[in-house]
């Protein structure tokens, strides 16, 4: 079955370290998204893809980093110099004019 | 521009009654609009979109939205609900023709389904 797997489900950060958050699809999505949630927020749209090799930032860009070097692949770094990082992330894909379809999710926390 | 609003943060329903679940919208274009359904610690999954065409949608699991564009509404429904449908529900819209296919997401509604 095609889907979006992301990895790990659990990820915790010591201070001032990078983390990356693996997001992988097999649906031949061109387009690629990087939510994060917290409560009571909604989704606010970190970095979004729409071919190989171009992204643009969204809404809460700062201190996050993403990389497009395969359609199937969109990695997310939390970086040192977000300083909030605790969340659940969520990526999502698309094709075209259809819904986006979301992974499991990942939540990161704070050692 | 659009903006979604998402009227009732927390929605308290007994099991077998009926729920609304009310989603404005405002934007200058035209929209396409959607009902996403998120279990605890899991993703979110599509319940049903309006693209075009008749202005009742059919979702899974029973739910079904009515789209009303004099209103700007897209509110959600459901006959009789389930203890399983406990959950959060988020609206959204994106602009047709838009160039970047971004979702404008509302906050969110928790129903809370109890026996």
């Amino acid at each position: 079955d095609g889907g979006i797997t992301q990895s790990p489900k659990y990820l915790f950060r010591k201070e001032g370290q990078n983390v990356t958050l693996s997001c992988e699809q097999n649906l031949n999505h061109d387009a690629m998204y990087w939510y994060r949630q917290d409560p009571g927020q909604g989704l606010r749209l970190i970095y979004y893809s729409q071919i190989v090799n171009d992204f643009q930032k969204g809404d809460i860009a700062e201190g996050y980093s993403v990389s497009r070097e395969k359609k199937e692949s969109f990695p997310l770094t939390v970086t040192s110099a977000q300083k909030n990082p605790t969340a659940f992330y969520l990526c999502a894909s698309t094709l075209g004019g259809q819904p986006q379809h979301f992974g499991d999710g990942t939540r990161l926390s704070i050692l | 521009a659009q903006s979604v609003t998402q009227l009732d943060s927390q929605v308290p329903v007994f099991e077998e009654a009926p729920v609304e679940l009310r989603c404005n919208y405002s934007s200058s274009v035209s929209v396409y609009l959607f009902w996403y359904v998120q279990y605890p610690n899991q993703g979110l999954q599509l319940l049903l979109k309006y693209l075009s065409g008749s202005t009742l949608v059919k979702g899974i699991n029973g739910f079904e939205a009515e789209f009303n564009k004099s209103q700007t509404s897209f509110h959600l429904r459901k006959p009789s609900v389930h203890i399983s449908d406990t959950a959060e529900y988020f609206c959204a819209v994106s602009a047709i023709g838009g160039n970047n296919r971004k979702l404008i997401w509302g906050l969110g509604t928790s129903l809370a389904v109890n026996p």
